[in-house]
């Protein structure tokens, strides 16, 4: 079974500028969920989508968003780039609303200049 | 109190011996603890979790000891080897909501 893939792999992109990722769960999950991870601040919730719908939303400013597809595929968008946005985002999928396990994908570096 | 908090924030262990690392919870709603292990260049992967109604679970050289009172949870590494080396990360969700709860992290690692 294919694990979660995501979308490019590394993206490097300038102030201001736009940027959307991608996230394919493992087929049948149905859940996916989104996390920033930096150094300083380790792993950051930023939203869950369960069936096209976002469940739960973090803490940040609505600059970030998100979609989920009817097959189950995520993006997430980040407007107006910021340099603190530079980190690694990790995208997580799980079988259903029930289930505990979350499996993640490598993950998308993201580097803002 | 929806923190968990980890510690150490690094750890150096010789090939062999024992790692440990903690965890602390404030949360009581909390029933699932699971502990991810993350290798560089890669996501994180899950090691293996716990539900509040055992204190210990054991899976090969990794054990979590628990402590309901306490708040606490812990991971142990038996005969720590250098393939261990990576960063470990705890976390805490209840069922109600789905989100798990990070702690920050722990770089261990294993001298050969």
């Amino acid at each position: 079974k294919a694990g979660v893939t995501q979308t490019p792999r590394y993206l490097i992109k300038t102030r201001g500028q736009q940027v959307t990722l991608s996230c394919s769960p493992i087929s049948g999950h149905r859940s996916v969920s989104w996390y920033q991870q930096t150094p300083g601040q380790g792993l950051q919730f930023l939203f869950e989508y369960f069936s096209e719908t976002q469940r739960n939303k973090g803490n940040f400013p609505g600059r970030f968003s998100g979609r989920q597809f009817s097959n189950s595929r995520s993006e997430m968008n980040v407007s107006t780039l910021e340099l603190g946005d530079s980190a690694l985002y990790l995208c997580a999928s799980t079988l259903t609303s029930g289930e505990d396990t979350q499996y993640f994908g490598p993950g998308t570096r993201l580097t803002v200049l | 109190q929806q923190q968990v908090k980890q510690s150490p924030q690094s750890l150096i262990v010789q090939k062999g011996g024992i790692s440990i690392i903690n965890c602390a919870y404030e949360n009581t709603a909390f029933d699932y603890f699971p502990w991810y292990q993350q290798f560089p260049g890669k996501g994180p992967a899950l090691l293996i979790a716990i539900r509040p109604d055992v204190s210990e679970k054991k899976e090969g050289r990794f054990t979590i000891s628990f402590n309901k009172s306490a708040k606490q949870f812990s991971l142990h590494i038996m005969d720590s080897q250098p393939g261990d080396s990576a960063t470990y990360f705890c976390a805490a969700s209840n069922r109600g909501n789905y989100q798990l709860i990070w702690g920050a992290g722990t770089k261990l690692i294993i001298k050969p």
